[in-house]
């Protein structure tokens, strides 16, 4: 079956530095690749997204690209803010069984908290 | 422009009782899902609907029921709650079912079992 690995967590960070989340993934075929993030309180929201080998997902900054050769989907930023603390979760949208369609549904990393001090 | 929203966002129950979440879109959607989210597991998807009137298990659904009977609403109950139903549910819907399209997200039901 499909399954998502997030680097281990939590990350702490100064203000300004850089952020590597590492996300790793097993499905068959070619899934969708996705980056939710969760600010407290809140609901899951999409960041970034990729559907195809080599394409590069980005939004505020963020980015990832998908490498079908090592199957990871690694979200990077080059300069975080005090903002970008809350819990990030990688997630695929894969094929059902037999190729079929899979309704859309998301199989979830664990999650990485990241901590943005100023 | 409310989204996905569910409610209630807190409830408190005991051994045994019985409850329902609702959850309601007003995007038109086709897909809707409920997951849980409890600490180092992610989500994990209980049930999920691909149009009114249907339903389907997910990974995680013993315990739980749904039922799709308006397409803008998808409710999730507990029959005889237990404490390790204690979690945070979060319910979603989609446009379709292409695995492209993201999921809209609720904030949350933050649900305690005693």
């Amino acid at each position: 079956g499909n399954s998502v690995t997030q680097m281990e967590g939590p990350v702490t960070l100064s203000e300004e530095a850089f952020l590597t989340i590492n996300c790793t993934y097993t499905a068959t075929g070619y899934p969708s690749l996705f980056w939710y993030v969760q600010y407290p309180g809140e609901g899951l929201q999409l960041l970034l997204k990729a559907t195809k080998a080599d394409d590069k997902g980005s939004n505020k900054g963020f980015e990832a690209t998908y490498r079908k050769e090592t199957t990871s989907f690694h979200l990077e930023k080059g300069s975080v803010q005090v903002s970008d603390s809350a819990v990030y979760f990688c997630a695929l949208s894969g094929k059902g069984c037999a190729g079929g369609t899979s309704y859309g549904k998301l199989t979830f990393g664990q999650g990485t908290i990241l901590t943005v001090h100023p | 422009n409310a989204g996905v929203t569910q409610t209630p966002k807190f409830r408190v129950l005991k051994t045994g009782q019985s409850m329902t979440l609702l959850c309601a879109q007003d995007m038109n959607h086709e897909y809707m899902y409920w997951y849980r989210q409890d600490p180092g597991m992610g989500l994990r998807l209980i049930h999920y609907s691909v149009g009114e009137g249907t339903t389907a298990k997910g990974e995680v659904p013993d315990g739980y029921n749904v039922s799709r009977l308006k397409k803008q609403n998808f409710l999730l109950g507990l029959e005889s709650a237990a404490p390790s139903q204690t979690s945070v549910y979060f319910c979603a819907s989609s446009s379709n079912s292409y695995s492209n399209q993201p999921q809209h997200f609720g904030d949350g039901t933050r649900l305690s079992i005693l």
